[in-house]
């Protein structure tokens, strides 16, 4: 079975600082791994994902995160923070694989809400 | 752009009532899913469909049901309305071409609240 573990519900930055999120999971299978961000009064949208290939993923608003198969993380980061970050950032892994019956469900991290601060 | 709309932002209700969830997709996509989101919890599965009127249970299917007639319509229903039932719903939907590589497109949620 899979599971997801995001490290720290909270997180709050400075504007222009650097943004970590931390992501580690767990999966019987090789993984397929996604981050959403969740703006306030919004549903989710996808930021970025990791199915194969390339480890480094670069995703929308300046976002990227890197599959570290050893370490079973999938990190996101920004190099600098803008007020227009500070949402809720869900960690995700496909809980089965092409092929599979798993139809594309998911399961998803706990949360983090990041804060930005001027 | 795929839009995921859901027919109520607020909802309040009380306790015993049957609540609808209704959810529309304008892609065509294959897959449909239903979610509670809670503070601390992330999104919990309930029930997701892969076809018109093909539904498999979530992690919590308890004191739900759903209901899938046409391709683009999918329906979460609270047979009788508890209070440990208010929260966030989210109703999510993907293309299904690729299991497990899709992208889920969210609608904005509804917030119940059962009294």
């Amino acid at each position: 079975a899979q599971s997801v573990t995001q490290l720290g519900s909270h997180v709050s930055v400075s504007e222009g600082a650097l943004v970590l999120l931390r992501c580690n999971y767990s999966s019987s299978v090789p993984p397929y791994l996604f981050w959403y961000v969740q703006y306030p009064n919004q549903g989710l949208q996808l930021l970025l994902k990791y199915t194969t290939g390339a480890t480094l993923v670069k995703g929308i608003n300046g976002f990227e995160a890197e599959f570290k198969k050893s370490e079973t993380s999938f990190h996101l980061t920004k190099p600098s923070a803008h007020m227009s970050d500070a949402a809720e950032y869900f960690c995700a892994v496909s809980r089965g694989w092409a092929g599979g019956t798993s139809y594309g469900k998911l399961t998803f991290g706990q949360g983090t809400i990041l804060t930005v601060h001027p | 752009d795929v839009k995921v709309t859901q027919s109520s932002r607020y909802l309040v209700k009380r306790t015993g009532e049957k609540v609808f969830l209704e959810c529309v997709q304008d892609m065509d996509h294959e897959n449909m899913f239903w979610y509670r989101q809670d503070p601390g919890l992330g999104l919990r599965l309930i029930y997701f469909s892969y076809d018109v009127k093909m539904k498999e249970k979530g992690d919590i299917p308890e004191g739900y049901s759903v209901s899938r007639e046409k391709k683009e319509r999918f329906s979460l229903i609270l047979e009788s309305a508890s209070t440990n039932q208010t929260s966030m719903y989210l109703c999510a939907s993907s293309p299904g071409r690729v299991a497990g590589t899709d992208t889920q497109y969210f609608g904005p949620g509804t917030r119940l609240t059962v009294l």
